[in-house]
């Protein structure tokens, strides 16, 4: 089966500028989660939906913000974009949505850049 | 506030011998602990999840403990490979609907597997 899968692949913004990344779950999975990876910081949790709703929500600021449409796949978007957005940003998908006892499944990232 | 640390020193070992990477965590009370490997521009894929009254599990080479008195858990991969050769991270997780979907992830530890 299709795995997790999230476009685009690689993107170059400009500080100010807005932009919305997608993830695709995979099929049946309805808990989608987004993490933003950066060398200082690791992995660190940005939010997760289930069923449309959001049902988490890490420690950013509000410029960062998601949805999730009917279908499972989700966006998420960054807007007035900093130099220090510049990550790569994972998208997963799980099966349950009381826990995660079946572990995430991952996409490959967006790598974004921030100039 | 919870903290999560891996050894932040690459390991380096001899193909065949056993790795064994360490996971500790601290003002934090996890359900379930995870184990994944990520190999450079990938997301993280998921390879095993011990759960709190569980003690060890194994999955073919791999094999993890958690300690709950210790608040630590250890991972090794047996007859190592050079394609064992990725980091790998620990991620312990609550659980429950409150918690669904956020994992807090350690640094990781990169291994080298040399031939």
């Amino acid at each position: 089966k299709a795995g997790v899968t999230q476009t685009p692949r690689y993107l170059i913004k400009t500080r100010g500028q807005q932009v919305t990344l997608s993830c695709s779950p995979i099929s049946g999975h309805r808990s989608v989660s987004w993490y933003q990876q950066t060398p200082g910081q690791g992995l660190q949790f940005l939010f997760e939906y289930f069923s449309e709703t959001q049902r988490n929500k890490g420690n950013f600021p509000g410029r960062f913000s998601g949805r999730q449409f009917s279908n499972s796949r989700s966006e998420m978007n960054v807007s007035t974009l900093e130099l220090g957005d510049s990550a790569l940003y994972l998208c997963a998908s799980s099966l349950d949505n009381r826990s995660l006892f079946y572990g995430y499944t991952f996409g490959s990232g967006t790598r974004l850049t921030v100039v | 506030s919870q903290k999560i640390e891996q050894n932040s020193e690459a390991l380096n070992i001899q193909e065949g011998k056993t790795a064994t990477l360490t996971c500790n965590y601290t003002n934090y009370s996890p359900a379930y602990l995870q184990w994944y490997r990520q190999d450079p521009g990938r997301g993280p894929v998921f390879l095993l999840l011990i759960r709190e009254n569980e003690k060890e599990k194994r999955k073919e080479r791999l094999k993890v403990t958690f300690d709950t008195t210790l608040k630590q858990s250890l991972f090794h991969i047996t007859a190592s490979q050079p394609a064992d050769s990725a980091t790998y991270l620990c991620a312990p997780g609550r659980g429950g609907s409150g918690n669904t979907g956020k994992l807090i992830f350690g640094q990781g530890t990169t291994l080298q597997v040399k031939p």
